[in-house]
C-alpha cells in the first residue's frame, strides 16, 4: 500500500522561532498536499504542491517528487499556527487521498 | 460562500441504534469523500464517490453506508454494525484534477 510519514510528531516552538516539517511518501503517492487542523477540528488546505515550490505569507512548501519528500516552512510562528499538519497523497491510479499521522504543532507566547 | 455543510456538529448514537451524517456541498465537485479521525491519529478513508451513483468503499467501510443522489449531497450512514463508532467524522470534496480538497467543520459522533 501507498506510505505517507511525517516527522517529527510533536514540535513545540516559542512564538516567533521557525520550524520545518518533513513528509515521505511512496512511489505510488503523487499531488501531495499539505493541511492544517485547527484545535476545533476543522481541515484547512494550505498547499497542494504535486512538485516544486509555493508561498503563501510565512508559510512555504517544496515538494521533491523524484526524491519523495516534501517539506513545510512555518517563518516567525504565532499562538495561531498551534494545531495538527497532515501531508496526504492521491494514489497515481485513482483519486484517493491517504493522509499522513500528522505533526503537533504548539506555539507557546 | 461557497463550502461544505456538515450537520450535526454533535451527535449522540445509543447501542444498537442507526444514524445519518450529513454532507452538502455547493462548490460543484464531482467527487466527495468521507473521512474517520480517533483522538491523536491521522484520517481514514470510509467511502469515497467520484460521480452520482457510484461510490466505492475506502480502508474502513464495515459498519458504514453512504448514498450519492445528487452531486451536492453525500450522507453517511453509521450502522449498528459498526461497533466503535466514537470519533470524529469530516467530509470533503474535490472537482479532480489539479486541485486540492476542501473540508467540512466535522460531526462528533459519541455513542451512549
Amino acid at each position: 500500500g501507498i506510505q505517507v510519514e511525517q516527522s517529527p510528531p510533536d514540535l513545540i516552538l516559542q512564538e516567533g522561532a521557525n520550524s520545518t516539517l518533513r513528509c515521505n511518501f511512496s512511489d505510488s503517492v503523487n499531488n501531495l498536499q499539505w493541511f492544517h487542523q485547527n484545535p476545533w477540528g476543522q481541515l484547512i488546505n494550505l498547499f497542494y504542491i504535486p512538485s516544486g515550490t509555493k508561498q503563501n505569507g510565512r508559510l512555504s512548501a517544496t515538494t521533491v517528487a523524484t526524491e519523495r519528500y516534501s517539506l513545510l516552512y512555518i517563518s516567525s510562528s504565532q499562538t495561531t499556527d498551534s494545531g495538527v499538519y497532515f501531508c496526504a497523497g492521491e494514489e497515481t491510479s485513482g483519486s484517493r487521498l491517504t493522509f499522513g499521522e500528522g505533526t503537533q504543532l504548539t506555539v507557546n507566547p | 460562500d461557497g463550502g461544505i455543510t456538515q450537520s450535526p456538529k454533535y451527535l449522540f448514537r445509543k447501542e444498537g441504534q442507526n444514524v445519518t451524517l450529513s454532507c452538502e456541498q455547493n462548490l460543484n465537485h464531482d467527487a466527495m469523500y468521507w473521512y474517520r479521525q480517533d483522538p491523536g491519529q491521522g484520517l481514514r478513508l470510509i467511502y469515497y464517490s467520484q460521480i452520482v451513483n457510484d461510490f466505492q468503499k475506502g480502508d474502513i467501510a464495515e459498519g458504514y453506508s453512504v448514498s450519492r443522489e445528487k452531486k451536492e449531497s453525500f450522507p453517511l450512514t453509521v450502522t449498528s454494525a459498526q461497533k466503535n463508532p466514537t470519533a470524529f467524522y469530516l467530509c470533503a470534496s474535490s472537482p479532480g484534477g489539479r486541485y486540492g480538497y476542501t473540508f467540512g467543520s466535522g460531526t462528533r459522533l459519541t455513542v451512549v
